[in-house]
């Protein structure tokens, strides 16, 4: 059975702060994984990774994939108190046809 | 169906004109979710409905976009005057439940709407 696992549950940390987030996956032919904010209900799109090693960023964050080891983290350096959210890590199969999410991360981030 | 159905698989319109996309999720699922795929861009969540319950429409892009589900199974999205940058590949999703983090989102096999 497809398994997408976050670490960890919640994070309370302090504006300025440097904070990173796990996903650890276990997808059949796995494609790619996506990494999402959630503030209110529908969430936002961050990245994309298909191809291991990348980096990618954006402003204060950024994200790689481990094909090898299986997971991808979540990079959010100067954080904010506008950070805070539950951040969602999902995978996609080959076939794009299923969408496996993990159970998040609460963040949040005080002044 | 054994799987989420979606119709039509491809739609070429011209600019200003409504688009209706149909999606029938799998037997049983309570939450549908509609997404948009830009070329080169993961997956942007527009709406979706758990159960028969009002549906969250935070994720749409603009007021010409709406959505609707018919006894909590078949949904339709709708696009009133459409505009070239709409044009994108239009996932529905359905699930079990509505529990992020414990279910797995089935997908259909879009639609490609092409905006003229």
């Amino acid at each position: 059975e497809d398994k997408v696992v976050q670490s960890p549950l919640s994070l309370v940390v302090h504006e300025g702060d440097t904070v990173t987030l796990n996903c650890s996956y276990e997808v059949t032919n796995f494609r790619s994984l996506l990494w999402y904010k959630q503030e209110k209900k529908a969430p936002t799109f961050l990245f994309m990774l298909t191809s291991s090693g990348i980096e990618k960023k954006s402003g204060r964050l950024s994200s790689i994939l481990d094909k090898k080891e299986l997971f991808s983290i979540l990079n959010i350096t100067a954080t904010q108190t506008g950070d805070s959210a539950v951040y969602l890590c999902a995978a996609t199969n080959n076939a794009g046809n299923m969408l496996t999410f993990g159970g998040g991360t609460r963040l949040m981030v005080k002044p | 169906g054994a799987g989420v159905s979606q119709s039509p698989s491809n739609k070429v319109t011209e600019k200003g004109k409504d688009v209706e996309l149909r999606c029938d999720p799998i037997s049983g699922h309570t939450a549908l979710y509609w997404y948009r795929q830009s070329l080169g861009q993961g997956l942007e969540f527009l709406i979706y409905f758990q159960g028969n319950s009002a549906p969250d429409k935070s994720g749409l892009p603009s007021d010409r976009f709406s959505a609707e589900r018919t006894g909590g199974s078949v949904s339709t999205l709708t696009i009133q005057r459409t505009q070239q940058e709409d044009s994108a590949v239009y996932l529905c999703a359905s699930s079990l439940f509505w529990n992020v983090g414990t279910d797995t989102q089935y997908f259909g096999p879009g639609t490609r709407l092409t905006v003229l």
